[in-house]
């Protein structure tokens, strides 16, 4: 699977849109991007997930370039419960196997 | 419904003893997963089952480490004469049997260890 990068820590204001980004330019045509967070003392959970267009769901939307290398996941109005670390996650299409979390990167949003 | 959960919450114990850690999957859901996640770090994948094919041990940092799922649903991770680096928080997830592009596991709460 792709490795993904990304910036260890963010802060975003209350109410404000979280723009969290995250590179993978080794990404393969069959891969998907798939965004999970975990809040603290809390078991991760999913957000999103795309291949090529993007999304939205009622928790955020996810931006994948054209050239696949990037995405961004937007929490459009983030609030405190928001603040969690967020793991960007590049996965085969139908893989049944486990997700490699990496580092992600930790949002904090602030009053 | 009732989602991922797992027993116990917390458990302290001294090193050298065994311990087991408990997972009660998603009614439905075939796969199943073992994580751990040790204090400041992401998450380490241990064990993997589908089914009822041969399960995905390729995680687990040694021998000591062991785990079965029982009728496919239940599962129990044990180990064996712990060492005060196996603390950390064991995390099990669930997932349908994947479909084309979807994969979302879901989470238990998981088990706190501590190894005095």
């Amino acid at each position: 699977d792709a490795k993904t990068t990304q910036p260890p820590s963010m802060d975003c204001a209350e109410g404000r849109a979280a723009n969290l980004p995250c590179n993978h330019s080794t990404i393969s045509g069959n891969e998907y991007v798939y965004w999970y967070r975990q809040i603290h003392s809390q078991g991760p959970q999913y957000i999103i997930h795309g291949l090529k267009n993007n999304e939205t769901n009622e928790m955020a939307s996810l931006i994948i370039t054209e050239d696949r290398k990037s995405s961004t996941l937007i929490l459009p109005h983030a609030t405190l419960r928001d603040t969690a670390v967020y793991y960007c996650i590049v996965r085969r299409e139908n893989s049944g196997y486990a997700l490699n979390f990496g580092k992600g990167t930790s949002l904090l949003v602030t009053p | 419904g009732a989602g991922v959960s797992q027993s116990p919450s917390n458990k302290v114990t001294e090193k050298g003893k065994d311990v087991e850690l408990r997972c009660d999957p998603i009614s439905g859901h075939t796969a199943l997963y073992w994580y751990r996640q040790s204090l400041g770090q992401g998450l380490e994948f241990l064990i993997y089952f589908q089914g009822n094919s041969a399960p995905d041990k390729s995680g687990l940092p040694s021998d000591r480490f062991s785990a079965e799922r029982t009728g496919g649903s239940v599962s129990t991770l044990t180990i064996q004469r712990t060492q005060q680096e196996d603390s950390a928080v064991y995390l099990c997830a669930s997932s349908l049997r994947w479909r084309q592009g979807i994969h979302e596991q879901f989470f238990g709460p998981g088990t706190r260890l501590t190894v005095l």
